[in-house]
């Protein structure tokens, strides 16, 4: 069975603080794709970025950067420079890869970025 | 425009009463599936199908039913709803026959059994 474990359910982060999202997950498969996605305040769920289990070169997009770590099974999503509309629940998932098509999601952590 | 139709994006209805969520996606991708949010318990997925006529259980099946005649259309089924599935359901697609690409999501569907 594959898990995704979020151990912060909530943070709160004054305006322009980095911020780190923890993502630790569980899978017997070599092969196997982590995700994360936004979820803002009007519920939609948006894809943020998926990364493959050969591939543990981290990834900058803007503010965002994902460090994705197989020796502690860990897939951490930092925010630098926080802004307002980044307050939103961010969710970390895992989908195997073969035949077993399902994916699982993190419980989520709610960041709110005060102004 | 790129997307993931689901109706309704409200629903209430009583126990008991069969009902049907729609999905449709306009971006021809193979993979299509289902979730469910609910606090504290983040999204969990019902079912999902890798193709037309090719459709397997998530982790929560219990109490729904799915159907893909068509790529494009993926429904949610709920043949005797009970109160313990008032939930937010959400339905994704990727392109593809696997969920590796990224899920694209529709807007959800809140749903409340009385």
């Amino acid at each position: 069975a594959q898990k995704v474990t979020q151990a912060q359910t909530e943070i709160s982060v004054v305006e322009k603080e980095d911020v780190t999202l923890d993502c630790v997950y569980e899978t017997r498969d070599t092969t196997y794709y982590l995700f994360w996605y936004k979820q803002p305040p009007s519920g939609e769920l948006v894809f943020l970025i998926r990364r493959n289990s050969f591939d543990e070169q981290n990834e900058i997009s803007g503010r965002y950067s994902w460090n994705f770590q197989k020796s502690t099974s860990s897939f951490n999503f930092t925010i630098t420079a926080s802004q307002v509309v980044d307050s939103a629940v961010y969710f970390c998932a895992l989908s195997g890869s073969g035949g077993y098509q399902k994916v699982t999601f993190g419980i989520g952590t709610k960041l709110q970025v005060i102004p | 425009e790129a997307q993931v139709t689901q109706n309704p994006r409200y629903l209430i209805t009583v126990t008991g009463k069969k009902l049907t969520v729609t999905c449709s996606q306009n971006m021809n991708h193979e993979y299509m599936s289902w979730y469910r949010q609910d606090p504290g318990l983040g999204l969990r997925q019902i079912y999902y199908s890798m193709n037309v006529e090719v459709t397997d259980k998530g982790d929560v099946p219990e109490g729904y039913k799915v159907s893909r005649k068509e790529k494009r259309n993926f429904p949610l089924i709920l043949e005797s709803p009970s109160p313990n599935q008032t939930s937010l359901y959400f339905c994704a697609s990727s392109l593809g026959s696997a969920p590796h690409g990224g899920l694209f999501f529709g807007s959800g569907t809140q749903l409340s059994v009385l």
